[in-house]
Formats: C-alpha cells, sequence, structure tokens
C-alpha cells in the first residue's frame, strides 16, 4: 500500500540551526501539507503546496518557515533558525484532490527537539 | 471560543461496548468532516469522510454529523482492543484550506 515517508524520524538541533525535514508523498498525489503537533496538544495545519506553490498558510507558518518541492518526488520543510518552540511533530500528508475529499494521508511524522 | 471542541478523556470502556466519540465546532463554514486514528508517536489514520450533514457507516464505524447543532459523532460497535487509540476530529471549509483539528479522545478498551 503507498504511504507517505518522512526523514528523519527524530532530530535534535541546537537552538538558532537550521533544520530541514523531509517528505515523499504519495506518487500520483497533487497536493501537499505539512501540520505539527506540540506534545499534548491539537495537530495544527501550517502549509498546503499545490503546482510548485503555496496555496495556504497559517499564522504559526512565518517567515522562518519555507518549502519546496526540489524534485519529482521529495517535499521538504525548512525552518531557518529553530526556536524552543519549533519543538514539536512535523506530519507531512498528501491528498489526490485538494478540493476536496479531505482523505488525506499523512507521513509516520519527524519529531523535532530543540534545546 | 476554540474553533474545535472535543473531551480528551481518557474513555475507558469494556471490549465489546458501543463507544461514542463527539465534537462541536463554532466555524459554520466547515463543509467536510473527518474523523483520524492516531496511535502513540504515529501520524493520523483516517478513519471516515463525511461532507455535510447525514451519516456514514463503515463496518464497525459510523460517522454523523449534525450541522444544524454543529455536531458530529463517531459511533464504534463491538470494540475491540485494537480500538484502543486517540480518535481525532477535524474538519474544513472549501478550498486548500487545512485541516481544524480537535484535540483528541484518549479510548481504552479493556479486554
Amino acid at each position: 500500500e503507498p504511504e507517505v515517508t518522512q526523514t528523519p524520524s527524530h532530530q535534535v538541533t541546537q537552538m538558532g540551526q537550521e533544520v530541514i525535514l523531509r517528505c515523499v508523498p504519495i506518487s500520483n498525489h497533487l497536493y501537499f501539507y505539512w501540520y505539527r503537533q506540540i506534545l499534548g496538544q491539537k495537530v495544527e495545519f501550517l502549509v498546503s503546496f499545490y503546482n510548485n506553490e503555496i496555496s495556504e498558510k497559517s499564522e504559526i507558518f512565518d517567515d522562518q518557515f519555507s518549502v519546496e518541492r526540489p524534485d519529482g518526488s521529495n517535499f521538504t520543510l525548512k525552518i531557518r533558525s529553530t526556536k524552543l518552540e519549533d519543538s514539536a511533530m512535523y506530519f507531512c500528508a498528501s491528498t489526490l484532490a485538494g478540493g476536496f475529499t479531505g482523505e488525506l494521508f499523512f507521513g509516520e511524522g519527524s519529531r523535532l527537539t530543540v534545546l | 471560543q476554540k474553533e474545535v471542541e472535543q473531551d480528551p478523556g481518557p474513555l475507558s470502556v469494556p471490549e465489546g461496548a458501543i463507544v461514542s466519540l463527539n465534537c462541536t465546532y463554532s466555524n459554520s463554514a466547515f463543509q467536510y468532516f473527518m474523523w483520524y486514528r492516531q496511535y502513540s508517536r504515529k501520524g493520523p489514520e483516517l478513519l471516515m469522510y463525511t461532507y455535510s450533514s447525514g451519516n456514514k457507516e463503515d463496518g464497525r464505524f459510523t460517522a454523523q454529523v449534525d450541522k444544524s447543532s454543529k455536531y458530529i459523532s463517531l459511533f464504534i460497535r463491538d470494540s475491540q482492543p485494537s480500538d484502543s487509540a486517540t480518535y481525532l476530529c477535524a474538519m474544513k471549509g472549501g478550498g486548500a484550506d487545512g485541516l481544524t483539528f480537535g484535540k483528541g479522545t484518549h479510548l481504552i478498551i479493556q479486554p
């Protein structure tokens, strides 16, 4: 069964460092998303991406964040200068039809710990 | 007022019981309603999806949406220990906007 894969599963970084989280969405999907979940809190929408550009972004997705689809398979989230409050689980998701069946497929997540 | 409210639990029931999970919401623009299951330290897994009001059944799971009351439910029949997980409701309006999640209900099915 096709799945969304994310790397790394866990990354520990120092405050102020840049982090890149990587995702390989399901191959025929067209819409890509990043969500985050701070421990014990809700899953929160960060950004949606379609046709090589951002479709929507939340207020969490400030200038420290960027997304990119550098090739035909990868979808990355970059945090330029990490802060302690960026510590969270980051989930990548993809779907075939963005608007919208609700059938988002999530990866297993990348846990980011900022020290 | 929070957009989506969900009792975090934990909700503990014996095996075989019928489980009822609920969410309320305030944004009348929401049109798509989903239930996800999340095991510890894993990604959410889509269980049920409903558009607008009505019921949808899939095996042991039934999803209900009452847009007039801004209330959605998930029922699990013949609950199994393997159903023990956190259940997240999620919803959205039209377009490319993201899902708005509830906080999740931690469900424990006792063997």
